[in-house]
């Protein structure tokens, strides 16, 4: 079975451009999450949706962070616009309803210059 | 000036070695946990779990031990080779008010190293 696929796996763009993050989850997999990862705070939440509706983005920085999910095998992750101190590696997980554990994609290392 | 960053926990062992990581955990209403490990350029990979009605549970060459009354988890890799050498993170699935969030709450994770 494909586990949960991210794409671009490397971003590099320069200070105030957009970036999507894209993310398909497993599929048959009812709960997504995004997180991020830097070396100066870890592993962090940033949002999560059930069945393709949001349930908690309070780890979201700021109005600059947005994610959507369309539909139950995509979902984006939308910075704009992007700053320096966004750089890091960004997740996307999923699980089913009936467990706790999550599967990991393989991120997305952005960096913005 | 000069960064500060998370200071990770560090582990070496010798190749051959059994290897104990340990995990506090913050949220005594937390009924599952999870080990995750993450190789360099890696995403997090589901190790083994175990459910707050255990104590013990073993996998293939790895326990997973829980201690409910001072909030403590740890992992035990027997006989670790230099392929176990990787980031390890402990999760706990998040509760509050009698409601589960859904979500894991990560540590901040052990850098294990594994000298050949």
């Amino acid at each position: 079975d494909a586990g949960v696929i991210q794409s671009p796996r490397h971003e590099v763009t320069e200070m105030g451009q957009e970036v999507t993050l894209r993310c398909k989850p497993i599929s048959g997999h009812d709960y997504l999450f995004w997180y991020r990862q830097t070396m100066m705070r870890g592993l962090e939440l940033l949002i999560y949706f059930n069945n393709n509706v949001p349930i908690d983005d309070s780890g979201m920085p700021e109005d600059r962070f947005s994610a959507k999910m369309p539909n139950a095998s995509f979902s984006t992750l939308k910075i704009q616009p992007s700053e320096p101190r966004d750089s890091a590696v960004y997740f996307c997980a999923s699980r089913r309803d009936t467990q706790e554990t999550q599967y990991f994609g393989p991120g997305t290392r952005l960096l913005v210059l | 000036g000069e960064s500060v960053g998370l200071h990770l926990p560090t582990l070496s062992v010798q190749e051959g070695d059994n290897s104990i990581i340990n995990c506090a955990y913050s949220n005594s209403a937390s009924d599952y946990f999870i080990w995750y490990k993450q190789e360099s350029g890696k995403g997090p990979q589901f190790i083994i779990d175990i459910r707050s009605n255990m104590d013990k549970r073993q996998g293939q060459r790895v326990t997973v031990l829980l201690n409910k009354t001072v909030k403590h988890l740890s992992l035990q890799i027997a006989a670790t080779q230099p392929g176990d050498s990787a980031v390890y993170f402990c999760a706990e699935n998040w509760w509050s008010g009698g409601t589960s969030y859904g979500k894991l709450t990560f540590g901040q994770g052990t850098i294990l190293t594994v000298h050949p």
